[in-house]
């Protein structure tokens, strides 16, 4: 059975760097074809991608936020790590992780198992 | 602004049958992308509820169906019961973007 939990800050001044970070169980990221992606959702609005990471270490990032983002993962410890610079209330919301699997190009797959999520307030 | 297209709201008594549409364009759906689709309870995480289209996860109702046409989507719940109550969002991949992409989300009602 596969699931993820999402854990970090849930209040961050603006400017600051959110970490956040995903435990997931039921899978390994160093297997082929799987991924693992973090996507948001600011009070009110619709979910929003934000970025994937491959079992190979390929990366995908929104464009619209490639260069406030790092995502990176650690195979041993069943994790992976969203890092966002330069915050700003409007990064207010839920973020989720969830994972992708799938031949070819991960993003065209399915989000087939998603963490609780946890809330992220910017606000001085 | 979501790169696909969802209404807002729909609206239907117990049994009815209500559709949901996802609209997009020719560098998302139109490109032949595959959709999915979730539903969203308040405090919980999204569920999957239709992949690649038309297929169902295992444990999905048949109440639920996906269909896909041109660079539109759209998602049919039959037998409406109040536990649908939610909010349904759409995804696929958006070649402009090399991402994945939502629709902006439909709340369900059940009168």
């Amino acid at each position: 059975q596969i699931t993820l939990r999402e854990s970090g800050p849930t209040l961050v001044k603006p400017t600051q760097t959110l970490t956040l970070t995903c435990t997931f169980s039921g899978f390994s990221l160093s297997t082929s074809e799987m991924g693992v992606a973090w996507i948001r959702q600011p009070p009110g609005k619709a979910l929003e991608w934000l970025a994937l990471i491959y079992w190979d270490d390929d990366r995908r990032y929104n464009p619209f936020l490639k260069t406030r983002l790092t995502i990176t993962k650690d195979t041993s410890k069943n994790q992976v790590v969203l890092t966002m610079t330069n915050l700003d209330p409007v990064d207010t919301g839920t973020y989720y992780c969830a994972h992708q699997s799938g031949s070819g190009e991960l993003s065209l797959h399915e989000f087939d198992y998603w963490g609780q999520g946890t809330l992220v307030t910017v606000s001085s | 602004q979501p790169v696909l297209t969802q209404p807002p709201s729909v609206s239907g008594a117990p049994g009815q049958r209500v559709t949901i549409s996802c609209t997009g364009s020719s560098s998302n759906i139109g490109r032949g992308y595959d959709v999915h689709w979730y539903q969203h309870l308040p405090e919980t995480a999204p569920k999957l509820l239709i992949y690649d289209n038309t297929n169902r996860p295992s444990g999905v109702p048949d109440r639920f169906s996906g269909s896909k046409s041109g660079t539109s989507a759209s998602l049919a719940i039959t037998g409406l019961r109040a536990e649908d109550e939610a909010i349904y969002y759409c995804q696929s991949y958006d070649y402009d973007l090399s991402g994945s992409v939502f629709g902006g989300g439909t709340k369900v009602t059940v009168l």
